[in-house]
């Protein structure tokens, strides 16, 4: 089952502007995360922002955390070209000694040059 | 950079056939999950195993599916008998896990399913 679902599911800019995703959530997360996918391939690592943390940079991404609404944003400055992917988010959840690792259905981006 | 290599890239087969997705996860990682991709469901956690031990399988048909940690280079994934609605394409990931729960996963390029 979903755990994350984002938004917008589609969203087109022109190159150089920003793009913010935003992600929801329903239970309570240890850690929450980022990922992109191009187009037939698989999904790569952009950013981890934990439960006890507010906001994270790396380069161009700018992630928020609000516990209390249980929804993270990400923020691309300056976008280019090469950031037309999906975007997921993905969260963990702990239960009966197990763990899941739950992603969203994804956000689609497309940076016009 | 060290990948997690998928075997194959794509597969196409009859309804009733037996399928085996292979994944080579990371050395040293000791997390590795099956995820299923589609249009309609998106991703959707089929198996998760840490250690080579299966720790949640709640997501796949146990009917059909059964997913194996022969040994801590190989996981594998197999559908038998296949079905139309199979058809996705299928995910492994490997990961070092931490007490943290921050499990930071890399993903392999993925096998293409297509069951007719």
């Amino acid at each position: 089952s979903q755990q994350g679902e984002e938004d917008p599911q589609a969203l087109s800019i022109q190159e150089g502007e920003n793009a913010t995703m935003n992600c929801s959530y329903k239970t309570s997360i240890n850690n929450l995360q980022w990922y992109r996918q191009n187009s037939g391939r698989g999904l790569v690592h952009l950013i981890l922002i934990r439960s006890n943390e507010r906001e994270k940079h790396s380069g161009r991404l700018r992630v928020t955390l609000d516990t209390s609404k249980k929804s993270s944003s990400l923020l691309i400055t300056a976008s280019r070209a090469a950031d037309t992917a999906s975007y997921f988010c993905a969260t963990d959840a702990f239960g009966a000694g197990s763990y899941q690792l739950t992603f969203g259905k994804g956000t689609k981006l497309s940076v016009i040059p | 950079d060290a990948r997690v290599t998928q075997t194959p890239r794509h597969k196409v087969t009859e309804m009733g056939q037996e399928v085996t997705m292979r994944c080579q996860p990371i050395l040293g990682h000791n997390t590795v999950f099956w995820y299923r991709q589609t249009m309609m469901q998106g991703l959707e956690l089929l198996a998760y195993f840490r250690n080579r031990a299966p720790l949640d399988d709640s997501g796949m048909p146990k009917d059909r599916f059964s997913a194996e940690m022969p040994d801590a280079t190989l996981a594998t994934l197999k559908i038998q008998p296949s079905e139309p609605r199979d058809s996705a394409v299928y995910f492994c990931a490997s990961g070092l896990w931490q007490t943290s729960g921050a499990n930071v996963l890399t993903f392999g390029a993925g096998s293409r399913l297509t069951v007719l």
